[in-house]
């Protein structure tokens, strides 16, 4: 069975630009939540979805949004990027929301912002 | 509001002896408790999880851990560690209400020496 898959592994953007990131959750997965890994505050929650519906959202500006499609695959977007937004982006997808903390994480998205 | 608290940035240890590392949460809510670990250049890998009952679990790899709701605590423990153990560790906390919103400690570097 595939993993979660991320697309772009790697990008690099200016100040101003915005940036969109993709993941394929696990096949029959419906469940994809969205993390923010940076050295500085380490692991941090962004946005979950199931069917295509925002679950719970973290503590970040209205600038970091997201969604879902039908097929589960799920896109986050970061608008007017900031140096600070330069960080490891992880998707994680799990069967159901029932199955709380029991995530399966992708390789993440390194976004860069210059 | 919860919060996890991972005691050691980093821990040494040589190869085939026991390890320890510590992880403790606060919380106002009944909790679920994970550990992850991430090797370099890749995204996180459940362990373990303590979602009820036996307050001892165990995971992969050889790792177990002891939930403890007096103290607080959910320290995972190896009794004879690899080089291939070497990583980063996070423990995190959830709760059923919460869903996949996890919160996750700083982490630990387990360094492995030979």
């Amino acid at each position: 069975k595939a993993g979660v898959t991320q697309t772009p592994r790697y990008l690099i953007k200016t100040r101003g630009q915005q940036v969109t990131l993709s993941c394929s959750p696990i096949s029959g997965h419906r469940s994809v939540s969205w993390y923010q890994q940076t050295p500085g505050q380490g692991l941090q929650f962004l946005f979950e979805y199931f069917s295509e519906t925002q679950r719970n959202k973290g503590n970040f500006p209205g600038r970091f949004s997201g969604r879902q499609f039908s097929n589960s695959r799920s896109e986050m977007n970061v608008s007017t990027l900031e140096l600070g937004d330069s960080a490891l982006y992880l998707c994680a997808s799990s069967s159901t929301p029932d199955r709380a903390g029991e995530l399966f994480f992708g390789e993440g998205s390194r976004l860069t912002v210059l | 509001a919860q919060s996890v608290t991972q005691l050691d940035s980093q821990v040494p240890v040589f190869e085939e002896a026991p390890v320890e590392l510590r992880c403790n949460y606060s919380s106002s809510v009944s909790v679920y408790l994970f550990w992850y670990v991430q090797y370099p250049n890749q995204g996180l890998q459940l362990l373990l999880k303590y979602l009820s009952g036996s307050t001892l679990v165990k995971g992969i790899n050889g790792f177990e851990a002891e939930f403890n709701k007096s103290q607080t605590s959910f320290h995972l423990r190896k009794p004879s560690v690899h080089i291939s153990d070497t990583a980063e560790y996070f423990c995190a906390v959830t709760a059923p209400e919460y869903g996949n919103k996890l919160v996750f400690g700083a982490g630990t570097i387990l360094r492995v020496k030979s």
